[in-house]
């Protein structure tokens, strides 16, 4: 079946520095691909998308790009901020169904 | 627009005790999704609705749970007895028909303790 996996947390970093969350899915067909943040004490919020292989998703900083030879849709962003502190899920939507895949989040703690 | 609606946000309860979460997606959207998460299992999706339709209910834990949609603007999941286990925080989601599986916008939650 369709799932996602991704790296474990927290992933603790010194504001600045280079933020990588690795993402592999399995899926039938053609998936699209999304990154979802949750700030403390709010719902999830769509951060990026991809809809096909080799596409780019981006948004504040953050960038993915969809490796259909890799199964992966790292997140990535050059310089975090203290505010980027927050979870992080990918997902995958299939269209066999109308579902979102959701990986079991990373925590991303940045320190001032 | 307001976004996702849910209230309560913070619900506290004994064992036994019937529990209702309200949910109003955001106008114009023909799914609903209720989720529910916790440390434990993180993320799951509970039951969604296309145009008020249950479609998918699978991830509803146990009879104890039923979710209903009377008309586009309102959802209600129950808990009927709750128990202890069933503490967590409760999100509902709505999307828009042209998007189908693609963005959902996220509620704020419903943290549910129950004692």
């Amino acid at each position: 079946g369709n799932s996602v996996t991704q790296m474990e947390g927290p992933v603790t970093l010194s504001e600045e520095a280079f933020l990588t969350i690795n993402c592999t899915y399995t899926a039938t067909g053609y998936p699209s691909l999304f990154w979802y943040v949750q700030y403390p004490g709010e719902g999830l919020q769509l951060l990026l998308k991809a809809t096909k292989a080799d596409d780019k998703g981006s948004n504040k900083g953050f960038e993915a790009t969809y490796r259909k030879e890799t199964t992966s849709f790292h997140l990535e962003k050059g310089s975090v901020q203290v505010s980027d502190s927050a979870v992080y899920f990918c997902a995958l939507s299939s269209w066999a169904t109308d579902k979102l895949i959701f990986g079991t989040g990373t925590r991303l703690q940045v320190f001032p | 627009d307001a976004g996702v609606i849910q209230s309560p946000r913070h619900e506290v309860t004994e064992m036994g005790q019937e529990v209702t979460l309200r949910c109003k997606p955001i106008s114009g959207h023909d799914y609903l999704f209720w989720y529910r998460q916790t440390m434990m299992r993180g993320l799951e999706l509970l039951i969604y609705f296309n145009n008020n339709v249950p479609i998918d209910d699978s991830g509803m834990p146990e009879d104890r749970f039923s979710a209903k949609m009377p008309n586009a603007s309102f959802s209600t999941l129950k808990i009927q007895p709750s128990e202890p286990r069933d503490s967590a925080v409760y999100f509902c989601a709505s999307s828009p028909r042209t998007s189908g599986v693609d963005e959902q916008f996220f509620g704020p939650g419903t943290r549910l303790t129950v004692l």
